[in-house]
């Protein structure tokens, strides 16, 4: 199975900030990586897909970028909204495997 | 717009089998437009692919449960459902399903969520 490392595990920052995670694959992935984000009792919702797409809806300071192994999801000017966990899970091959997540406080 | 939503018991016993289902509205689970999913979250951990099934009756399992696991489509219903057989503590978790597209790259519907606790 192909392990995704996600990092920081937890992350601080202010209103305004810019804000990068990063997630790493234990093999190639090419750019088959998809983002979340996940609120305290809600399901995960997609922000990026392949990689760098940002999905219908979702606000332009997100962003994705990476291919191979590793990726990044940035957030610039950082929002209240944005507070979260955000995993990452690679659809280059069975079984889709998801990252442990990065909790994102302000 | 597609929405789905969970239903089964929130409470099994060690040794049992787990049944979920999931109703679909808003476009048929005959649609050749999607694949259906299961994915499950245990507390406080990332969340872990279970299966995809198609409308054609097709599935793909996490080989970690393919032997305790089966997942079905009922057309006349609009659903489609989970089986989890000989459940330990382990299988505690929110359970989800989901759509994608037939290319299966992300997930981009999903219910609100089921809690399962297994119980000795």
């Amino acid at each position: 199975d192909i392990q995704m490392t996600q990092s920081p595990s937890s992350v601080s920052a202010s209103l305004g900030d810019r804000v990068t995670m990063t997630c790493r694959a234990s093999q190639d992935i090419s750019s088959w990586l998809a983002w979340y984000q996940q609120k305290p009792g809600k399901a995960p919702k997609v922000l990026i897909y392949a990689a760098s797409n940002l999905q219908s809806g979702v606000p332009s300071r997100f962003s994705g970028s990476g291919s191979g192994t590793d990726f990044t999801l940035t957030i610039t000017s950082l929002q209240p909204e944005d507070v979260a966990t955000y995993y990452c899970q690679q659809a280059n091959s069975f079984p889709y495997t998801f990252g442990q997540g990065t909790t994102l406080e302000i | 717009q597609l929405q789905l939503q969970e239903s089964g018991p929130g409470l099994v016993k060690a040794s049992e089998t787990l049944s979920l289902t999931c109703s679909v509205s808003g476009d048929s689970v005959s649609s050749s437009n999607y694949y259906w999913g299961w994915i499950r979250q245990s507390p406080g951990k990332g969340p872990e692919w279970i299966g995809n099934i198609y409308h054609s009756g097709s599935t793909y399992y996490n080989r970690s449960l393919k032997s305790r696991l089966t997942m079905s489509v009922d057309t006349s219903k609009n659903q489609f459902s989970l089986t989890l057989s000989s459940v330990t503590a382990a299988d505690t978790a929110i359970y989800y399903c989901a759509s994608c597209s037939t290319s299966c790259i992300f997930w981009a519907s999903w219910g609100q969520g089921t809690l399962v606790t297994v119980s000795s």
